[in-house]
């Protein structure tokens, strides 16, 4: 079964700090995809990473791709109270299928 | 305008009763697929479907049965329902099978079975 394992699973921050968070597979993936989480909503699409290597950048959040495409990293700079939510990452393993979700990071940002 | 909109929003309701819940997409796009999130948020894939075709249907109790009238249409209804059914459901939509393009989701139904 493959897994994508997020972490840290919770993060307590102030704004204007910067933070990274990890989205690790044992598994290759032909693409991943990184969603926010608001409390009553549905996840929101952020970014789909292809390449492994790639980097993409979305204002203060920058995305990065594993060479192995195995794994990827969110870091946001500067945070701020409106950062506040669930990141989950997803993977596409290719096989036109499901996509393999992770458990989230769950993120706070205090004012 | 909602993309995917699901109704109702919340839906406290019975052990053994029958409920629907509906999801409707005015994107355009030919696949749709309900989601549950559980209490520990993990999401797990029901079912999908390609322009009116069952194309995904993992393991889940016959109890839950998907229906789509058309392409822009995912109904979810459920029979006897159980406590372990609590939980949120999310409808989403995408262009094309395939998951590069990335999902549009509803905003959720959430379940209480009591």
């Amino acid at each position: 079964t493959q897994l994508l394992e997020q972490s840290p699973q919770f993060l307590s921050i102030q704004e204007g700090e910067n933070l990274t968070v990890y989205c690790n597979s044992s598994s290759v993936f032909s693409s991943l995809q990184w969603y926010r989480q608001e409390p009553g909503e549905g996840p929101v699409l952020l970014v789909t990473v292809v390449t492994g290597g790639e980097v993409k950048k979305l204002k203060r959040l920058t995305f990065q791709f594993g060479d192995a495409r195995k794994d990827s990293s969110l870091h946001i700079t500067a945070a701020q109270t409106g950062d506040t939510g669930l990141y989950l990452c997803a993977g596409d393993a290719g096989n036109n299928r499901k996509l393999i979700w992770g458990l989230g990071t769950s993120l706070a940002v205090n004012p | 305008d909602t993309a995917v909109s699901q109704t109702p929003k919340y839906l406290v309701t019975q052990m053994g009763n029958d409920k629907s819940i509906k999801c409707e997409q005015n994107l355009g796009h030919d696949t749709m697929y309900w989601y549950k999130q559980d209490s520990k948020k993990f999401l797990k894939i029901m079912f999908s479907y390609n322009n009116k075709e069952l194309i995904i249907n993992e393991t889940v109790p016959n109890r839950f049965s998907p229906k789509s009238p058309d392409k822009a249409h995912l109904n979810l209804h459920i029979n006897s329902l159980e406590l372990g059914d609590s939980a949120v459901y999310f409808c989403a939509s995408s262009p094309r099978p395939g998951h590069f393009h990335g999902y549009t989701f509803g905003s959720g139904t959430r379940l209480t079975v009591v």
